[in-house]
Protein backbone atom coordinates (compact mmCIF):
# COMPACT_ATOMS: atom_id res chain seq x y z
CA UNK A 1 0.00 0.00 0.00
CA UNK A 2 1.32 3.26 -0.85
CA UNK A 3 -0.72 4.92 1.61
CA UNK A 4 -1.50 8.65 1.29
CA UNK A 5 -0.02 10.43 -1.98
CA UNK A 6 0.27 13.92 -3.31
CA UNK A 7 1.73 15.43 -5.49
CA UNK A 8 3.73 17.78 -6.37
CA UNK A 9 6.02 18.16 -3.73
CA UNK A 10 6.97 21.76 -4.17
CA UNK A 11 5.40 24.16 -6.50
CA UNK A 12 6.13 28.27 -7.12
CA UNK A 13 3.01 30.21 -8.28
CA UNK A 14 2.71 33.71 -9.39
CA UNK A 15 0.17 35.69 -8.00
CA UNK A 16 -3.54 35.45 -9.72
CA UNK A 17 -2.63 31.80 -11.49
CA UNK A 18 -4.17 28.32 -10.11
CA UNK A 19 -3.27 24.91 -9.56
CA UNK A 20 -4.60 21.82 -8.56
CA UNK A 21 -3.05 20.08 -5.31
CA UNK A 22 -3.72 15.97 -5.83
CA UNK A 23 -4.30 13.34 -3.40
CA UNK A 24 -5.23 10.05 -3.52
CA UNK A 25 -5.38 7.04 -0.89
CA UNK A 26 -5.26 3.60 -1.41
CA UNK A 27 -6.78 1.93 2.16
CA UNK A 28 -10.31 2.86 1.05
CA UNK A 29 -10.77 5.53 3.69
CA UNK A 30 -14.01 7.54 3.52
CA UNK A 31 -12.66 10.34 4.89
CA UNK A 32 -10.74 12.70 3.67
CA UNK A 33 -9.10 16.07 4.78
CA UNK A 34 -7.14 19.01 3.46
CA UNK A 35 -5.21 21.30 6.10
CA UNK A 36 -2.50 23.98 5.78
CA UNK A 37 0.07 24.28 8.02
CA UNK A 38 2.45 27.54 8.24
CA UNK A 39 5.46 28.26 9.68
CA UNK A 40 5.74 26.92 13.36
CA UNK A 41 2.14 26.96 13.95
CA UNK A 42 -0.31 23.89 13.86
CA UNK A 43 -2.58 22.34 11.05
CA UNK A 44 -5.45 24.08 9.88
CA UNK A 45 -8.46 22.25 8.21
CA UNK A 46 -9.37 24.10 4.87
CA UNK A 47 -11.76 21.25 3.43
CA UNK A 48 -13.16 17.86 4.16
CA UNK A 49 -14.78 14.67 2.52
CA UNK A 50 -17.08 12.10 4.51
CA UNK A 51 -17.57 9.98 1.21
CA UNK A 52 -17.93 10.51 -2.51
CA UNK A 53 -19.61 13.64 -3.67
CA UNK A 54 -19.79 14.80 -0.11
CA UNK A 55 -17.28 17.75 0.69
CA UNK A 56 -17.51 20.47 3.88
CA UNK A 57 -15.61 23.45 4.68
CA UNK A 58 -13.38 23.89 7.64
CA UNK A 59 -11.84 26.35 9.26
CA UNK A 60 -10.20 28.06 6.37
CA UNK A 61 -12.09 27.42 3.17
CA UNK A 62 -11.71 30.74 1.35
CA UNK A 63 -9.65 30.89 -1.71
CA UNK A 64 -10.36 26.99 -2.35
CA UNK A 65 -11.99 24.31 -4.02
CA UNK A 66 -12.36 20.67 -3.58
CA UNK A 67 -14.32 17.40 -5.28
CA UNK A 68 -14.37 13.93 -4.41
CA UNK A 69 -15.90 12.08 -7.73
CA UNK A 70 -13.85 8.58 -6.26
CA UNK A 71 -13.14 7.28 -2.75
CA UNK A 72 -9.29 7.58 -3.84
CA UNK A 73 -8.82 10.86 -4.99
CA UNK A 74 -9.15 14.21 -3.15
CA UNK A 75 -7.99 17.38 -5.34
CA UNK A 76 -7.83 20.87 -4.08
CA UNK A 77 -7.92 23.80 -6.47
CA UNK A 78 -6.51 27.13 -5.97
CA UNK A 79 -8.11 30.05 -8.01
CA UNK A 80 -6.39 33.52 -8.46
CA UNK A 81 -3.56 32.33 -6.00
CA UNK A 82 -2.23 35.11 -3.46
CA UNK A 83 0.83 35.36 -1.27
CA UNK A 84 -1.21 34.44 1.89
CA UNK A 85 -1.90 31.12 0.47
CA UNK A 86 1.75 30.16 0.83
CA UNK A 87 2.23 27.49 3.09
CA UNK A 88 2.68 23.58 2.97
CA UNK A 89 -0.77 21.33 2.50
CA UNK A 90 -1.19 18.15 4.21
CA UNK A 91 -4.13 15.45 2.72
CA UNK A 92 -5.12 13.24 5.50
CA UNK A 93 -7.16 10.42 4.77
CA UNK A 94 -8.98 8.04 8.31
CA UNK A 95 -11.58 5.13 8.37
CA UNK A 96 -15.12 5.49 8.42
CA UNK A 97 -15.58 4.40 11.72
CA UNK A 98 -15.36 5.77 15.11
CA UNK A 99 -12.97 8.70 15.94
CA UNK A 100 -9.74 6.47 14.18
CA UNK A 101 -6.47 7.79 13.76
CA UNK A 102 -5.77 10.06 10.14
CA UNK A 103 -2.97 9.47 7.87
CA UNK A 104 -0.85 12.05 5.93
CA UNK A 105 0.55 12.52 3.07
CA UNK A 106 3.99 13.38 2.50
CA UNK A 107 3.02 17.46 1.83
CA UNK A 108 3.32 19.98 -0.86
CA UNK A 109 4.92 23.35 -0.84
CA UNK A 110 3.83 26.07 -2.34
CA UNK A 111 5.12 29.41 -2.97
CA UNK A 112 3.35 32.36 -4.27
CA UNK A 113 5.25 35.74 -5.40
CA UNK B 1 -16.26 25.86 19.90
CA UNK B 2 -12.67 24.69 20.23
CA UNK B 3 -9.74 26.12 22.07
CA UNK B 4 -6.54 23.91 22.67
CA UNK B 5 -3.34 25.25 24.07
CA UNK B 6 0.34 23.76 24.08
CA UNK B 7 4.08 25.73 24.85
CA UNK B 8 5.22 26.47 21.79
CA UNK B 9 8.82 24.96 22.65
CA UNK B 10 10.82 23.15 25.39
CA UNK B 11 14.27 21.76 25.68
CA UNK B 12 15.32 18.71 27.14
CA UNK B 13 18.35 16.74 27.42
CA UNK B 14 18.82 13.24 25.80
CA UNK B 15 18.28 10.44 28.43
CA UNK B 16 15.59 12.73 30.77
CA UNK B 17 11.99 12.42 31.16
CA UNK B 18 9.79 15.23 29.41
CA UNK B 19 6.60 16.52 29.68
CA UNK B 20 4.42 18.18 27.30
CA UNK B 21 1.01 19.77 28.22
CA UNK B 22 -2.24 20.31 26.00
CA UNK B 23 -5.24 22.11 27.88
CA UNK B 24 -8.64 22.09 25.58
CA UNK B 25 -11.56 23.61 25.46
CA UNK B 26 -14.55 21.90 23.74
CA UNK B 27 -18.28 21.29 23.12
CA UNK B 28 -18.41 17.60 24.01
CA UNK B 29 -15.70 15.51 24.09
CA UNK B 30 -14.47 12.73 21.75
CA UNK B 31 -10.85 12.43 22.60
CA UNK B 32 -7.81 13.72 22.07
CA UNK B 33 -4.69 12.74 20.02
CA UNK B 34 -1.09 13.00 20.24
CA UNK B 35 0.63 13.10 16.90
CA UNK B 36 4.44 13.72 16.37
CA UNK B 37 6.13 15.56 13.19
CA UNK B 38 9.48 15.83 12.12
CA UNK B 39 11.01 18.86 10.72
CA UNK B 40 9.48 18.92 7.12
CA UNK B 41 7.76 15.74 7.19
CA UNK B 42 4.32 14.81 7.45
CA UNK B 43 2.43 14.48 10.99
CA UNK B 44 2.51 10.43 12.32
CA UNK B 45 -0.12 8.79 14.87
CA UNK B 46 1.27 8.66 18.51
CA UNK B 47 -1.82 7.71 20.85
CA UNK B 48 -5.61 8.19 21.36
CA UNK B 49 -6.76 8.59 24.72
CA UNK B 50 -10.50 9.12 24.99
CA UNK B 51 -10.71 7.37 28.94
CA UNK B 52 -9.09 9.55 31.98
CA UNK B 53 -5.83 7.73 32.68
CA UNK B 54 -2.61 6.91 31.57
CA UNK B 55 -1.79 4.86 28.72
CA UNK B 56 1.28 3.56 27.68
CA UNK B 57 3.34 2.75 24.41
CA UNK B 58 7.09 1.83 24.84
CA UNK B 59 9.01 4.90 25.86
CA UNK B 60 5.65 7.39 24.93
CA UNK B 61 2.96 7.55 27.34
CA UNK B 62 -0.18 9.84 27.02
CA UNK B 63 -2.28 10.96 30.00
CA UNK B 64 -6.03 12.45 29.85
CA UNK B 65 -8.28 14.26 32.57
CA UNK B 66 -11.53 14.82 30.98
CA UNK B 67 -12.86 16.67 33.96
CA UNK B 68 -9.82 19.05 34.16
CA UNK B 69 -9.72 19.28 30.16
CA UNK B 70 -5.82 18.42 30.53
CA UNK B 71 -3.73 15.91 28.52
CA UNK B 72 0.07 15.32 28.98
CA UNK B 73 2.62 13.04 26.50
CA UNK B 74 5.39 11.69 28.56
CA UNK B 75 8.75 10.96 26.64
CA UNK B 76 11.02 8.67 28.48
CA UNK B 77 14.73 7.99 27.86
CA UNK B 78 14.94 11.26 25.46
CA UNK B 79 16.54 10.15 22.21
CA UNK B 80 18.27 12.46 19.72
CA UNK B 81 15.75 11.69 17.00
CA UNK B 82 12.84 12.68 19.63
CA UNK B 83 13.61 16.36 18.25
CA UNK B 84 9.86 17.38 16.52
CA UNK B 85 6.95 19.14 16.83
CA UNK B 86 4.53 17.02 19.00
CA UNK B 87 0.66 18.04 18.34
CA UNK B 88 -2.42 18.11 20.41
CA UNK B 89 -5.54 17.75 18.16
CA UNK B 90 -9.59 17.06 19.41
CA UNK B 91 -12.49 15.97 17.40
CA UNK B 92 -14.99 18.90 17.19
CA UNK B 93 -18.37 17.33 18.65
CA UNK B 94 -20.59 15.52 16.37
CA UNK B 95 -18.46 16.44 13.23
CA UNK B 96 -17.47 13.53 11.88
CA UNK B 97 -13.67 12.04 11.94
CA UNK B 98 -11.88 16.01 11.44
CA UNK B 99 -9.58 16.95 13.99
CA UNK B 100 -8.55 20.47 15.01
CA UNK B 101 -5.08 21.13 15.94
CA UNK B 102 -3.06 22.84 18.77
CA UNK B 103 -0.27 25.22 17.30
CA UNK B 104 2.54 22.42 18.64
CA UNK B 105 5.07 22.31 20.54
CA UNK B 106 8.75 22.29 19.51
CA UNK B 107 10.81 19.80 21.37
CA UNK B 108 14.59 20.02 21.17
CA UNK B 109 16.78 16.94 22.70
CA UNK B 110 20.47 18.31 23.75
CA UNK B 111 23.39 15.86 23.99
Amino acid sequence: NAGVTQTPKFRILKIGQSMTLQCAQDMNHNYMYWYRQDPGMGLKLIYYSVGAGITDKGEVPNGYNVSRSTTEDFPLRLELAAPSQTSVYFCASSALEGYNEQFFGPGTRLTVL
Amino acid sequence: GQNIDQPTEMTATEGAIVQINCTYQTSGFNGLFWYQQHAGEAPTFLSYNVLDGLEEKGRFSSFLSRSKGYSYLLLKELQMKDSASYLCAVPPYNQGGKLIFGQGTELSVKP
